[in-house]
């Protein structure tokens, strides 16, 4: 089975810190990506990466960067760290010639 | 713009029954995916059923099955024989052909009482 890995269950960070959050899959999928997911709101996609050191905005890319050095990993950074950045982040992968994502356990980050 | 929407935020069933989660959807693309995924209290997003726009048969997974209504944009997902291991979130979702974004809806809770 693909496993998609996020290194963090639980992530507690103060207002103003650089927070990074990694996600780690293990069966070479060329497609990665980051979604934020919030009550009432479903899961909103933050970046996209499609290969090594190519990424793409998503609808709310404001606040955040992207790192994705080796094909396997793909980083969220928070520069800074705001309250209304209290979220659970979802990590996801697909390979190229399948639509369907395979999606890992959450980070649910606290900014406090 | 793709667009996805479920009505339902919350519903529940007795165990052994059948349920029906709404979605609709709205897209201008002619090839698309729509997809059922389950979100347990564990929080791992879980495939359930998937469809590709340009079949017409409804796909069927064990005690999941899909009503596809193309042309009304309807994707709804009835659960069979319901069990305690059903209780979850589901989202209705939505791909593209053309892009790599997948569109979520707001997600249906759902309760299985014993």
């Amino acid at each position: 089975d693909v496993k998609v890995t996020q290194s963090s269950r639980y992530l507690v960070k103060r207002t103003g810190e650089k927070v990074f959050l990694e996600c780690v899959q293990d069966m070479d999928h060329e497609n990665m990506f980051w979604y934020r997911q919030d009550p009432g709101l479903g899961l909103r996609l933050i970046y996209f990466s499609y290969d090594v050191k190519m990424k793409e905005k998503g609808d709310i890319p404001e606040g955040y960067s992207v790192s994705r050095e080796k094909k396997e990993r793909f980083s969220l950074i928070l520069e800074s760290a705001s309250t209304n950045q209290t979220s659970m982040y979802l990590c996801a992968s697909r390979p190229a010639n399948y639509y369907g994502y395979t999606f890992g356990s959450g980070t649910r980050l606290t900014v406090v | 713009a793709q667009t996805v929407t479920q009505s339902q935020p919350e519903m529940s069933v007795q165990e052994a029954e059948t349920v029906t989660l709404s979605c609709t959807y709205d897209t201008s693309e002619s090839d698309y995916y729509l997809f059922w995924y389950k979100q347990p209290p564990s929080r791992q997003m879980i495939l359930v059923i998937r469809q590709e726009a340009y079949k017409q048969q409804n796909a069927t997974e064990n005690r999941f099955s899909v009503n596809f209504q193309k042309a009304a944009k309807s994707f709804s997902l009835k659960i069979s024989d319901s069990q305690l291991g059903d209780a979850a979130m589901y989202f209705c979702a939505l791909t593209a052909n053309t892009g790599n974004q997948f569109y979520f809806g707001t997600g249906t809770s759902l309760t299985v009482i014993p």
